[in-house]
C-alpha cells in the first residue's frame, strides 16, 4: 500500500514563530487532506489538497502531486496550534476513499 | 456548522465483554469510514460504507468485529468479545461522495481492562 512520511516528527516554538511541516508519499495520490489532532483527540480538517496551494489565515498548504510531496505552513504560530498534524493520503478505486495517514508531527507552541 | 456525531465519548470495559458505538453522520453524506488509531499513531481504516453496503472492510478483525448502517445513515460498530489490545480511540467520519473533504467525530475511546 501507499506509504506516508512526515517530518519532523516533533516540533517545539516558540509562540509567533513560524514552521513548515513535510509530507511524502509513495505513489500518486489524488486525494490529500491534512489533519489537526487537538489535544482532546478530536480531528479537524484543514485542507482538502489533492495539487496546488490554499491558504486559510495563518494557514497555508501546497501539494506538488508530480513529485509527491505536500508542505503545510503555520505563520504566527500560536499555544493553540498545539497537537498533532496528520496528513492523509488516497487514491480513488471505484467507489473507495480510503485515507492512508501519516504518523503525525507532534508541534508543542510555548507561549 | 454540521457534525458527526459519536458516542459515547469515553468506554471502559472488561476483557470478554461486547461494546458498541454509534455514529451518526453529517446529513447529505453518503460515504461513512470507522477508523481505529492505537496512541502514538495514525488513524487506520476498519471499515467504509456507501450508503448501506460495505465498500472496504479488509482491516476489521471479523471474526470480534462487526459493523453496520443498516438504512444508510447512521452506523453502529461492535466489538465481542473485548480483548486488551482494541483499547483505542475509535472515530467515524463522513464525507460527501467522491471521498472529499472528510468531517471525523469527537471518537469513543475504549479502555478494555
Amino acid at each position: 500500500g501507499i506509504q506516508v512520511e512526515q517530518s519532523p516528527p516533533d516540533l517545539i516554538l516558540q509562540e509567533g514563530a513560524n514552521s513548515t511541516l513535510r509530507c511524502n508519499f509513495s505513489d500518486s495520490v489524488n486525494n490529500l487532506q491534512w489533519f489537526h489532532q487537538n489535544p482532546w483527540g478530536q480531528l479537524i480538517n484543514l485542507f482538502y489538497i489533492p495539487s496546488g496551494t490554499k491558504q486559510n489565515g495563518r494557514l497555508s498548504a501546497t501539494t506538488v502531486a508530480t513529485e509527491r510531496y505536500s508542505l503545510l505552513y503555520i505563520s504566527s504560530s500560536q499555544t493553540t496550534d498545539s497537537g498533532v498534524y496528520f496528513c492523509a493520503v488516497g487514491s480513488s478505486g471505484g467507489s473507495n476513499y480510503k485515507l492512508t495517514f501519516g504518523k503525525g508531527t507532534l508541534l508543542t507552541v510555548n507561549p | 456548522e454540521a457534525e458527526v456525531a459519536q458516542s459515547p465519548r469515553y468506554k471502559i470495559t472488561e476483557k470478554s465483554q461486547a461494546v458498541a458505538f454509534w455514529c451518526d453522520p453529517i446529513s447529505g453524506h453518503a460515504t461513512l469510514y470507522w477508523y481505529r488509531q492505537i496512541l502514538g499513531q495514525g488513524p487506520e481504516l476498519l471499515v467504509q460504507f456507501q450508503d448501506e453496503s460495505v465498500v472496504d472492510d479488509s482491516q476489521l478483525p471479523k471474526d470480534r468485529f462487526s459493523a453496520e448502517r443498516l438504512k444508510g445513515v447512521d452506523s453502529t460498530l461492535k466489538i465481542q468479545p473485548a480483548e486488551l489490545g482494541d483499547s483505542a480511540m475509535y472515530l467515524c467520519a463522513s464525507s460527501r461522495t467522491g471521498g472529499g473533504g472528510y468531517t471525523f467525530g469527537s471518537g469513543t475511546r475504549l479502555t478494555v481492562v
